[in-house]
């Protein structure tokens, strides 16, 4: 299986700021990672396809970078409604496999 | 707009099967590949496996012995079996569009199901 590893586990951050998660994963993958925000009580919701495909409706703040092994989520600037948990997700090959998640809170 | 609706019992009883069942509204089932993942409290999230009409399904090795994933054309759904539960099983349970070779979207809101006597 590919592991997926994530970091930081854990961010606090304020209103405004400009916060990268990043995930790495334990083979090449190309671009074949996908970016998602849960929220509690919540289904996941896809951010970020194939790396660094903007998914429909998401906000222009969020962007995914990188290939191969490592990988990044950017918000630019950190509003209320973007305090949530997310996950990558490799869907190089089966099983498709998710890093740990990234908990994001209120500074 | 496609939309996914898990359902099935909340509770099931030690070494008996977990079923579910997912409609798809909104689209036909017959066009994508359908996944379940699961959820344990307060935890990370776990692909149990995928299946497409044609039958090309693909199962989690962690979970291949005891998963069949199923499709029912004429209903427009999917549905999950689990056989031999345990507490390990508890889980929220979601159903989602896609897996082969690509992303989850979307998903159904998730069923929560707990393995208790």
């Amino acid at each position: 299986d590919i592991q997926m590893t994530q970091s930081p586990s854990s961010l606090s951050a304020s209103l405004g700021d400009r916060v990268t998660i990043t995930c790495r994963a334990s083979q090449n993958i190309n671009n074949d990672l996908n970016w998602y925000q849960q929220k509690p009580g919540k289904a996941p919701k896809v951010l970020i396809a194939a790396a660094s495909s903007l998914q429909t409706g998401v906000p222009s703040r969020f962007s995914g970078s990188g290939s191969g092994t490592e990988f990044a989520l950017t918000i630019s600037s950190l509003q209320p409604e973007d305090f949530a948990t997310y996950y990558c997700q490799q869907s190089y090959n089966t099983p498709l496999t998710f890093g740990q998640g990234t908990r994001l809170d209120i500074k | 707009q496609v939309h996914l609706q898990e359902s099935g019992p909340g509770l099931v009883k030690p070494s008996e099967t977990l079923s579910l069942t997912c409609n798809v509204s909104g689209d036909s089932i017959s066009t994508h590949y359908w996944s379940w993942i699961r959820q344990p409290p307060g935890k990370g999230l776990e692909w149990i496996g995928y299946l497409h009409y044609s039958g090309n399904n693909n199962y989690n090795p962690s979970l291949k012995s005891r998963v069949i994933i199923s499709i029912d054309t004429s209903k427009n759904q999917f549905s999950l079996q689990l056989t031999s539960v345990t507490a390990a099983d508890t889980a929220v349970y979601f159903c989602a569009s896609g897996g082969h070779s690509d992303w989850l979207d979307p998903w159904g809101q998730g069923t929560l199901v707990t393995v208790s006597s």
